[in-house]
């Protein structure tokens, strides 16, 4: 059984504080690990698509890191903004039909 | 582009009572999922397709059936409904990648309550 796991399940920071939360899956049959940002009333939306061990990417404030070889991803957002509050989603991609989503982590941050 | 929308947004049915919904995509998009979210629970895979033509069973598959006639169009069907099946429905799309690595899209979500 493949499980995806995301810690914390949820996280109160104050505005400016910079954080980040982990996400943890199977390490065999690798193919990608995903980032959504879900925000309450909308639909998931990608973040990133990480591919390779030791991938990293950025996009503003937010970057990922990727570790295949022991299964973790973490997220960090670099002083943080109401904006960002969301839930963070992350999708294990075993195979096309193999798609395993985690619970997310859920952030609120306070101004 | 309107990109993934989904029909209807909210549904009530009583237990027993059958209802269909409806997922299109205008983006050309070879895959389509059907996902069920519930408190507490990630995203949980129902149906997918990769193709026109063409289903297959997720996770959780079970009091559900699928239909893609078309490549824009994905239905899910709920033949006998129970209360266990009160949740909200996603609807998603992608590429085709060859290993399969492309994002997916969302649709908004249908809110289902079966009494």
């Amino acid at each position: 059984i493949l499980n995806v796991e995301q810690s914390p399940q949820s996280l109160h920071v104050q505005e400016g504080d910079s954080t980040n939360f982990t996400c943890s899956f199977p390490s065999s049959n690798f193919y990608a690990l995903h980032w959504y940002r879900w925000e309450t009333a909308k639909s998931p939306e990608a973040l990133f698509v990480m591919t390779l061990n030791g991938d990293e990417k950025k996009k503003g404030r937010i970057s990922a890191t990727l570790n295949t070889k022991e299964g973790y991803s973490y997220l960090y957002i670099k002083g943080s903004q109401p904006e960002d509050s969301a839930t963070y989603l992350c999708a294990f991609r075993a195979s096309y039909d193999k798609v395993i989503f985690g619970p997310g982590t859920s952030l609120s941050v306070i101004p | 582009n309107a990109g993934v929308t989904q029909t209807p947004k909210f549904r009530v049915l009583k237990t027993g009572q059958s209802m269909t919904l409806l997922c299109a995509q205008d983006m050309n998009h070879e895959y389509m999922y059907w996902y069920r979210q519930d408190p507490g629970m990630g995203l949980r895979l129902i149906h997918y397709s990769v193709g026109e033509g063409t289903t297959a069973k997720g996770e959780v598959p079970d009091g559900y059936n699928v239909s893609r006639l078309k490549k824009q169009n994905f239905l899910l069907g709920l033949e006998s409904a129970a209360p266990s099946q009160t949740s909200v429905y996603f609807c998603a799309s992608s590429y085709r990648t060859s290993p399969p690595r492309d994002e997916q899209f969302f649709g908004p979500g249908t809110r289902l309550t079966v009494l």
